[in-house]
């Protein structure tokens, strides 16, 4: 199975803050990486797909790139809505894994 | 709009038994391939099963192989989760998710709410 690690596990920001997660695959999953957020208690939901395409109706401050091994996820200015936990996911092969998670709180 | 509603979660006792359902709605749910995923309390999102648009495929992690199974009607939009002999371990969220095609790749662009099964004497 493919191995996915986020880092950090968890961060403190504050609002209107620059903030980048990164993903690292065990092997090359070429351009077939989502992330997802999750608010507590909520279902994730998707950002961004093949690591860099913006899911419809998603914020533009979200971006996403990478390729191979390394991947990052880039929310340009917090917004309060946005203190939440980030999931990536890789699609390459079966079975589909996901990294630990990256929590962001308020600073 | 696209609705994914997951039911049939509650408390059950080792080694018995539970079946989740998804009701879907909103988009054409026998051209879509589904996944369940779910979460242990405080954990990641975890694989656990696929099947195909038709059902004529289906896939499992091998933490739920040969205990858990997959189908869905497709006359009635909704898929399920048949989990026997459950196992502590087997305690979570779990979550319906919508497959789709783009960019040459897959993912999950609908999720139901979840059901939360646990698993304990």
């Amino acid at each position: 199975d493919i191995q996915m690690t986020q880092s950090p596990s968890s961060l403190s920001a504050s609002v209107g803050d620059r903030v980048t997660i990164t993903c690292r695959a065990s092997q090359s999953i070429s351009s077939h990486l989502n992330w997802y957020r999750q608010k507590p208690g909520k279902a994730p939901k998707l950002l961004i797909y093949a690591a860099a395409s913006l899911q419809s109706g998603v914020p533009s401050r979200f971006s996403g790139s990478g390729s191979g091994t390394d991947f990052t996820l880039t929310i340009s200015s917090l917004q309060p809505e946005d203190f939440a936990t980030y999931h990536c996911q890789q699609s390459y092969s079966s079975p589909w894994t996901f990294g630990q998670g990256t929590k962001v709180e308020i600073k | 709009e696209v609705q994914l509603v997951d039911s049939g979660g509650g408390l059950v006792q080792p080694g018995g038994s539970l079946r989740l359902s998804c009701a879907a709605s909103g988009f054409t749910f026998s051209s879509s391939a589904m996944n369940w995923v779910r979460q242990a309390p405080g954990k990641g999102l975890e694989w656990v099963s696929a099947i195909t648009d038709s059902g004529g495929a289906t896939y499992y992690a091998d933490s739920v192989k040969g205990r858990f199974t997959i189908s869905r009607d497709n006359s009635k939009n909704t898929l399920y989760l048949h989990m026997n002999s459950l196992r502590v371990e087997d305690t979570a969220v779990y979550y319906c998710a919508k497959v789709t095609t783009g960019y040459g790749t897959t993912f999950y662009d609908y999720w139901g709410q979840g059901t939360l099964v646990i698993v304990s004497s």
